[in-house]
């Protein structure tokens, strides 16, 4: 069975900061990849996704995501960070065979000023 | 365009009511969905329905029903609700199938309380 891992609950950056988010997942074929950004009391924003070609994707806000099938990971990153990026961010695997994707538990970007 | 609209947003129940969470899309997606929300558990599949007329169980399916009324509107059902079924809702769509992958458009979400 297809599983996400973001094995950060918590991160905390400086303003103006770079940003790294893990994921790892396992799939056993060819995975289509997600990330997705919640503020506060709001649903699950699409920010970025990898369906297949250059592993380096871009995405809204500025995000990036690169896949590295060698090392199953899909990690996202924002040169530097704004005090709005402040959110829970959810990396997510589709599945390629049936119509549902599988959520990692999230990572909760603070902000410091 | 409204995407994905739910109601209600917020619902306060007593151990053993029964009610239903409604939810409709207006992008004419294929494929609709309902996830739970609990603290440090991230989203957590409750039911979906890849087509019109097609229900499947996810993860977490016990002590819920659903019915896809029709192409726009998937419901949620809570028979007889329990505490452990407090939690934040989320439906969600997508265009499966043709395409072959599930982008998901959420819905604000429901906050159910089960006192």
């Amino acid at each position: 069975a297809q599983s996400v891992t973001q094995p950060d609950i918590h991160i905390t950056v400086s303003e103006g900061a770079s940003l790294e988010l893990r994921c790892n997942y396992s799939y056993g074929a060819t995975p289509y990849l997600f990330w997705y950004v919640q503020s506060p009391g709001q649903g699950l924003q699409l920010l970025l996704k990898y369906l297949s070609g250059d592993t380096l994707v871009q995405g809204i806000k500025g995000f990036e995501a690169e896949f590295k099938r060698s090392q199953s990971s899909f990690n996202l990153r924002k040169p530097s960070v704004h005090w709005s990026d402040a959110a829970e961010y959810f990396c997510a695997v589709g599945e390629t065979n049936a119509g549902k994707s599988t959520f990692g538990d999230g990572t909760t970007l603070t902000v410091k000023p | 365009n409204a995407g994905v609209t739910q109601t209600p947003k917020f619902q306060v129940l007593k151990t053993g009511q029964s009610m239903t969470l409604q939810c409709a899309q207006d992008m004419n997606h294929n494929s609709m969905y309902w996830y739970r929300q609990d603290p440090g558990m991230g989203l957590r599949l409750i039911y979906y329905s890849a087509s019109e007329g097609t229900t499947d169980k996810g993860e977490v399916p016990n002590g819920y029903n659903v019915s896809r009324l029709n192409k726009r509107e998937f419901s949620l059902r809570l028979e007889s609700a329990a505490p452990s079924q407090t939690s934040v809702y989320f439906c969600a769509s997508s265009e499966w199938g043709g395409r072959g992958y599930n982008e998901q458009f959420f819905g604000p979400g429901t906050r159910l309380t089960v006192l």
